[in-house]
């Protein structure tokens, strides 16, 4: 049973590029979380999706972030014109669909450098 | 808002020296306290889940506790793979937007 899967495991980017972060959820869960790690700090959210939704995407900066969790697919965070700053881990989490609140499983992450 | 505060920021034992890891919250609710280990360049590591105050689990050389303010991760006897960053997280409402604190860095020297 395969666990949450990220790839790329580390991506290069210079200023101005775009890049794309994909993530596939555990076999059996709809709900994914996208996160990210700046340097000694701690893992902040960013945007909750189930298939074909953005629930909640208040943690996700504005202007240049998006997500995505289309009918078949990875789940895709994109981010546009990279910046310095936008160096960090993200990671993706999944959850099954439940009523009560479910244990997120992460992935290995994604660690963006750009130069 | 939710508010998650984890002391010490780093510990250092000697393998077999037992101690505690502590993490403090403030939420509007309680819906449950995760703990999750990360090593490093990996990502979390699902540990427990504590949903009542009360409410003990363990695992291996790992026991959580869960009071109404905060809880403790207790490591007994501990081994050198028992070292890595250790993360106290609570849930919002909805369940979804969780918060995590920035974590313990624990090294056990053999």
């Amino acid at each position: 049973n395969a666990g949450v899967m990220q790839n790329p495991r580390h991506l290069v980017r210079r200023r101005g590029q775009e890049a794309r972060l994909r993530c596939s959820p555990m076999k059996g869960h709809s709900h994914v979380y996208w996160y990210r790690q700046l340097p000694e700090e701690g893992l902040k959210f960013m945007v909750y999706l189930q298939k074909e939704n953005i629930i909640d995407e208040s943690g996700m900066p504005k202007e240049r972030f998006s997500a995505e969790f289309p009918k078949e697919g990875p789940s895709i965070l994109r981010i546009q014109q990279v910046v310095r700053g936008d160096s960090a881990a993200y990671f993706c989490a999944s959850s099954p669909l439940s009523e009560h609140g479910e244990t997120q499983y992460f992935g290995p992450g994604t660690r963006l450098l750009v130069l | 808002e939710d508010q998650v505060t984890q002391s010490p920021e780093a510990l250092r034992l000697q393998e077999g020296e037992s101690s505690s890891l502590n993490c403090s919250y403030t939420v509007s609710g309680l819906r449950g306290l995760f703990w999750y280990r990360q090593d490093p360049g990996k990502g979390p590591e699902f540990l427990f889940t504590l949903y009542s105050a009360g409410e003990e689990k363990e695992k291996e050389r790992l026991k959580a506790t869960l009071t109404k303010k905060e809880s403790f991760l207790h490591i007994t006897a501990p081994k050198p793979e028992d070292s890595a960053t250790y993360l106290c997280a609570v849930p919002g409402r909805g369940y979804q937007k969780v918060t995590f604190g920035t974590g313990t860095k624990l090294q056990v020297i053999p």
